[in-house]
């Protein structure tokens, strides 16, 4: 089974530093993976995915991710954080091998961002 | 292009009612999936569409959900009768059959079960 661990329910940062979001998973077989954005009030916007190929995938918003398969991990970062960034995030996996079209997701718990001035 | 959209946005019922919760899907996306997060836990897979069929529901939690898509379109989730544990956010989410692997995520609905 899958499994998606997010260390840090929530993460501080000051505006114009660097943001640093943990996730490691857990999967059987090569991994999709994926980051997702909560705003408050507002459903889940994809940020950025590693399905294959380019191990340093760039997302929107100046996000980006590194997939080390060595580590089983897909951290997210950017490198100067704005206010803008205040939300949720959440770490993804699914399994590329399910069959057919179904590519149903494993969560993380989330981490709440909060950027200060 | 109109993204996923869910009706309605919150709902608030008693324990022992029944509730409809309704998904309309980005035009052409023929899967579907419902999600639903508890407080404090993770969001959880609940099932998949293709189309109209149900290809996947192994997170439904117990016969008290039901879920349909008629025609292929819109899908809807009943809980009947809701129990407290229902309570959470339920996400539903679509995606095309070329690109699978993204989903299209809608705002969700707040379900509160008193």
């Amino acid at each position: 089974a899958q499994s998606v661990t997010q260390l840090g329910s929530h993460v501080s940062v000051s505006e114009g530093a660097l943001v640093l979001l943990r996730c490691n998973y857990s999967s059987s077989v090569p991994p999709y993976l994926f980051w997702y954005v909560q705003y408050p009030n507002q459903g889940l916007q994809l940020l950025l995915k590693y399905t294959t190929g380019a191990t340093l995938v760039k997302g929107i918003n100046g996000f980006e991710a590194e997939f080390k398969k060595s580590e089983t991990s897909f951290h997210l970062t950017k490198p100067s954080a704005h206010m803008s960034d205040a939300a949720e995030y959440f770490c993804a996996v699914s399994d590329q091998w399910s069959g057919g079209s179904n590519y149903k997701l494993t969560f993380g718990k989330g981490t709440l961002l909060t950027v200060n001035p | 292009e109109a993204g996923v959209t869910q009706f309605p946005s919150h709902s608030v019922i008693e324990k022992g009612q029944t509730v409809t919760l309704r998904c309309d899907p980005i035009s052409g996306h023929d899967n579907l999936y419902w999600y639903r997060r508890v407080m404090g836990k993770e969001i959880k897979f609940l099932l998949h569409f293709v189309k109209e069929s149900k290809q996947d529901e192994s997170g439904m939690p117990n016969n008290r959900f039901l879920a349909e898509r008629t025609g292929g379109t819109y899908s809807t989730l009943k809980v009947q009768p809701a129990e407290l544990e229902d309570s959470g956010v339920y996400f539903c989410a679509s995606s095309q059959v070329s690109w699978s692997y993204e989903q299209y995520f809608g705002p969700g609905t707040r379900l509160t079960v008193t």
